[in-house]
């Protein structure tokens, strides 16, 4: 079974461009979440899917964030414009329900803004 | 405020035992992870502590105190592959996970 997968694994961009990411959950896995990780600190929940729905938003930082997850499969976070605080790795998770069964992490994309 | 406290960095010898502790203050629980996560590598599953008591598996275990909001990973008989980050997660009354900011273990010979 292929697992989570989340690219581009490193991106280098400047302060003020956009950057999307992208992750590809475990098929059939309706619950997908979104962490990030910054320099030095503990990772932070950013939102929550439910198939194509938004459960919880409540963890992204503010309007710079979109997320989307068209159709219920792959997801995309878009950060438009970028800012140097918001390097960091940002980590996608999948898991068949709400709960601690099947979750599983992707190995993350590193953002470097500059 | 949830928050999730593990210390930053800690040494052990090759063959030895050391116990990583974390303490936590969330807003409900749904359980206790622990995860090891190399450099550049994604975070994997070691355990999950929901009921009071230690969980053995292999060379590692994990311990909770849910009156004392508490927990520690034990590791034996530490091999160089051990050096990594230990991270501490609690998973909340909305089944978000909390995470601490990681032990980093450093093996020596």
């Amino acid at each position: 079974e292929a697992g989570v997968t989340q690219f581009p694994s490193h991106s280098v961009i400047e302060k003020g461009q956009t950057v999307t990411l992208r992750c590809d959950p475990i098929s059939g896995h309706d619950n997908l979440y979104w962490y990030r990780r910054v320099m030095g600190k503990e990772i932070k929940f950013l939102l929550h899917f439910v198939k194509e729905s938004k459960q919880d938003e409540s963890g992204m930082p503010n309007n710079r964030f979109l997320a989307e997850r068209t159709g219920g499969t792959y997801s995309t976070l878009k950060v438009q414009p970028a800012e140097l605080e918001d390097s960091g790795v940002y980590f996608c998770a999948s898991s068949p329900k709400p709960d601690i069964y099947g979750y599983t992490f992707g190995s993350g994309t590193r953002l470097t803004v500059v | 405020g949830q928050n999730i406290d593990q210390p930053t960095e800690m040494t052990a010898t090759e063959g030895a035992i050391v116990q990583i502790n974390c303490t936590y203050q969330t807003s409900g629980f749904n359980g206790l992870f622990w995860y090891q996560q190399h450099a550049g590598e994604a975070p994997t599953f070691l355990s999950y502590n929901v009921l009071d008591g230690l969980e053995e598996k292999g060379r590692f275990s994990s311990f909770l105190s849910r009156s004392k909001g508490y927990s520690y990973l034990l590791l034996k008989e530490l091999q160089m592959k051990d050096s990594a980050s230990y991270l501490c997660a609690v998973m909340d009354s909305n089944y978000q996970l909390i995470w601490g900011a990681g032990t980093k273990l450093i093996i020596k010979p």
